[in-house]
Order: C-alpha cells, then structure tokens, then sequence
C-alpha cells in the first residue's frame, strides 16, 4: 500500500513568493494533519481535518498560512507570503477516525525561505 | 495544558549498551504512541500502548506504560547503529488531537 505522498520534497523560494505544498493521504483514511517540524521547537500540529472538514486550526501561525482538504485524497497548505521564519520541516500525517490516534506520516517538504 | 516530557534530550552510546528513554506527563491519556524518524523522513510509528500497566516487546525494545497512564518507558537492548534516531512519544489528547514530547535523540556508536 503508498503511505502519505508529499511533494514537493524540498522547496527553495524567495522572502515573499507563494508557496503550495501537497499532500495524499493513506486511502480510506478520514483524518489529516498538518505539522511543522524545527529544531527549536520540535513537531508542531497546524491544522488538523476530519472528513475533509477543518476541525482545528488553532495551530497555524498566522493568516499568511492557509490549508485546503477539497477531497478525501488531497489537501494543500499555503504560505503567501513566505518569510525565512517559515523555514522548516512540514509533515502532512494521516489516520483512521476511529484509531487510537495513530498517525502515519509522509516524508515531509523541506521548505527554505531565503 | 497537556504536556508530554520526555528524556533524556540526547543519548550517545556505544553499540550493545542497553538504554531506557522516559515520557512523563501529569496529565492522564487514553494511549501513548511512540514514533522513530530517522533524518530526512518522516515518523515512523512503532507501537501503541492503550492500558495502564501494559508491556509491549518489539524485537528488542520494550515498551511500558505507567498503572496511571501518565508516564512511558522505552527500553532497547543492546542497542545497535540502527538504532539511531530521534524517539519521539505522542498522547491521545482527546477527540482528534496528538500532543508530542520533544523527542530523545539517540546516537548508537558502532
């Protein structure tokens, strides 16, 4: 079975370009998050859907980030504009709704904002 | 607030040593999970404690969840280079939401 397919893998913008970054979840999975991953401060959760609806965005840092679930296979996180703060890991994970909160992760897209 | 802390931050061994990596929180979860990611990738899920007291043995870690489900312990045996990579613990916070500790970053010397 394909696990989480994320692209692109590494991203390299300019301060103030858009940046679109793409996630597939696991078939039959109706839960996906959104995580930023930095040294300083470990894994954080941005956004979280359920059954393609947003349940909670408390997480994103700013109104310059924005997410999308149009299907049950695709969702899409935003960045405009992208400042070199934004520089990280970001994880796309997705889960059974009735699981124990297991979340299987992508491979994540490494974002550089110069 | 719930909070999951685990330590220590860093651990460097050598190859065959055995280890214990702990997640603590005051707060009480419905399951711990506890995750590998090795650079460049994402976290791995290696295994999923539910009831207080419970033991779980993969290969060779061992995996405990505290009576109170507040606390998680991770033993290897004798480690090996494999083995190397940031141990990440995640608690059922309620409803759809992980909390995750810090993470143990394990280095296994050959």
């Amino acid at each position: 079975d394909a696990g989480v397919i994320q692209s692109p893998r590494h991203e390299v913008t300019e301060m103030g370009q858009e940046v679109t970054l793409r996630c597939k979840p696991i078939s039959g999975h109706n839960s996906l998050f959104w995580y930023r991953q930095t040294m300083m401060r470990g894994l954080e959760l941005l956004i979280y859907f359920n059954n393609n609806v947003p349940i909670d965005d408390s997480g994103m840092p700013e109104d310059r980030f924005s997410a999308k679930m149009p299907n049950a296979s695709f969702s899409t996180l935003k960045i405009q504009p992208s400042e070199p703060r934004d520089s990280a890991v970001y994880f796309c994970a997705s889960r059974l709704g009735q699981g124990p909160y297991e979340q299987y992760f992508g491979p994540g897209t490494r974002l550089t904002v110069t | 607030t719930q909070l999951l802390e685990q330590s220590p931050q860093f651990l460097s061994i050598q190859e065959g040593e055995n280890l214990t990596v702990y997640c603590n929180s005051s707060s009480v979860f419905s399951s711990l999970q506890w995750y590998r990611q090795e650079p460049g990738e994402g976290p791995v899920l290696l295994v999923t404690v539910v009831t207080g007291g419970e033991v779980k043995k993969l290969k060779r870690l061992t995996f405990q969840f505290g009576d109170a489900r507040k606390d998680s312990s991770l033993h290897i045996t004798a480690a090996q280079p494999g083995d190397t990579g940031l141990y990440l613990c995640a608690g059922g916070a309620g409803g759809f939401k992980t909390i995750f500790g810090a993470g143990t970053r394990l280095f296994v010397k050959a």
